[in-house]
């Protein structure tokens, strides 16, 4: 089955800079890629996604890239703000196995004012 | 559209009772599923559904049983309760075909 790996499990930035939060996945078939933003006691809300045709997709101030050949895609966040700290997931699924999601274990930011 | 609701929102078992927990969801999503989510660890999936009266086991679906007799609706039933379910369980839904798993508000259980 599929695994995902994420890193770093914290990370500590100062407001304004930029925050890149980094996952690999293990199977090749895999073909779509969401972030999840879980605020504390509060349930995991999808922020990003991208497709396995595309490498990159922006957002605001969130983007995402994908390279599908090293198996591994980023969450890249610029001008952190306070509300930005919170838990996030990536996860990978091979869409037509019932989206069935395997998460990475979490990664908790911290933007310091 | 209240999205996807979860009941209870807590609850404290004792070792060896059953429970079930319910999950609506008012989307008309094809899919519905049941993770947990243990203290600094991801959310892993306990079972899923592709549809009405169909089930599937997840990566870690011992000691869990599920039903889903409607299409809104997806339980999760502890038939014998141990401390190590102690988790906060969240039901998720999606549309058919794509990956985006909208999330309920999440139970906390605790196994004493």
């Amino acid at each position: 089955g599929e695994n995902v790996e994420q890193h770093p499990s914290t990370l500590s930035v100062q407001e304004g800079d930029s925050a890149v939060i980094k996952c690999t996945y293990s199977d090749s078939a895999s073909n779509y890629f969401p972030w999840y933003k879980q605020e504390l006691g509060k349930r995991p809300q999808l922020i990003i996604d991208i497709r396995s045709n595309v490498g990159e997709k922006k957002d605001q101030r969130i983007a995402v890239t994908l390279n599908k050949t090293a198996k591994h895609f980023s969450l890249h966040i610029t001008e952190t703000q306070p509300e930005d700290s919170a838990v996030y997931f990536c996860a990978a699924t091979l869409n037509n196995a019932g989206n069935m999601l395997t998460f990475g274990g979490g990664t908790r930011l911290m933007v310091k004012p | 559209n209240a999205g996807v609701t979860q009941t209870p929102k807590f609850r404290v078992l004792k070792t060896g009772q059953s429970m079930t927990l319910l999950c609506a969801q008012d989307m008309n999503h094809e899919y519905m599923y049941w993770y947990r989510q243990d203290p600094g660890m991801g959310l892993r999936l306990i079972h899923y559904s592709v549809g009405e009266g169909t089930t599937a086991k997840g990566e870690v679906p011992d000691g869990y049983n599920v039903s889903r007799l409607k299409k809104q609706n997806f339980l999760l039933g502890l038939e014998s309760a141990a401390p190590s379910q102690t988790s906060v369980y969240f039901c998720a839904s999606s549309y058919l075909g794509t990956g985006g798993n909208f999330f309920g508000p999440g139970t906390r259980l605790t196994v004493t």
